[in-house]
């Protein structure tokens, strides 16, 4: 069964650094997302990406983050000046996008800690 | 605004026991979708089921079954016979948007169930 793949499954990173996460999405699916759960916490919406571009963005997605599709099949989010606040499971997923396949297939995780 | 309410927030039960999850949400739309992941131990996302606003119909999957309710913007869980692989944490999830870009999930805070031996 197609999944979402992401990498790395865990980084710590130094704050001040900067980071990229990566995810390669279900190969036909068309909208993709990035989500975070900050530890014992409810998961976030951070940004939804479709058609090449940022379709809406949360509050929580500011001028440090970034999220990009270098190619056809990767799907970035880069953290450009890490916090320890940014410590968090940072989740990528993907939508098929049509009224019968609008589910959200969530990737494994990639855990960040920011000392 | 779109809210998810898991008003439980850890529920211990023996093995066999039936367990039934809450989720109360609150949409302005009249079209919307209702969501069920599982995150176990490992930390990643389960999809479990998707509901759309005009189907009340409850559903049964094996062991799992859920109770959609308009009337009381509910959409329980029930986990029957439960087993220790069951224990997780449970997040009910809300779509405004019927397809694509604005389908962002609105998340509850998550119910953490354990299932003793």
């Amino acid at each position: 069964e197609p999944e979402v793949t992401q990498t790395p499954s865990h980084q710590v990173t130094q704050m001040g650094q900067e980071v990229i996460l990566r995810c390669v999405p279900i190969s036909n699916h068309l909208y993709f997302y990035w989500y975070r759960q900050i530890l014992g916490q409810k998961v976030e919406f951070l940004v939804s990406f479709y058609n090449n571009e940022i379709s809406e963005k949360s509050e929580i997605f500011d001028d440090q983050f970034s999220v990009e599709r270098p190619d056809g099949s990767n799907f970035t989010l880069k953290i450009r000046s890490t916090k320890l606040e940014d410590s968090a499971m940072y989740f990528c997923a993907s939508c098929r996008g049509d009224s019968a396949g609008n589910t959200i297939y969530f990737g494994e995780g990639s855990w960040l800690t920011v000392v | 605004a779109q809210k998810v309410t898991q008003a439980q927030t850890e529920i211990s039960v023996v093995e066999k026991e039936d367990v039934t999850l809450d989720c109360v949400y609150e949409t302005r739309d009249t079209t919307y979708y209702l969501f069920w992941y599982k995150q176990p131990p490992s930390g990643e996302l389960v999809f479990l089921i998707r509901r759309n606003s005009f189907d009340e119909q409850n559903e049964i999957s094996g062991r799992y079954s859920w109770n959609f309710q308009k009337s009381t913007s509910s959409f329980n869980f029930t986990i029957t016979a439960s087993q220790v692989v069951d224990s997780a944490v449970y997040f009910c999830a809300l779509s405004e948007a019927p397809t694509g870009a604005n389908s962002k999930l609105t998340f509850g805070k998550g119910i953490t169930l354990s299932v003793r031996p």
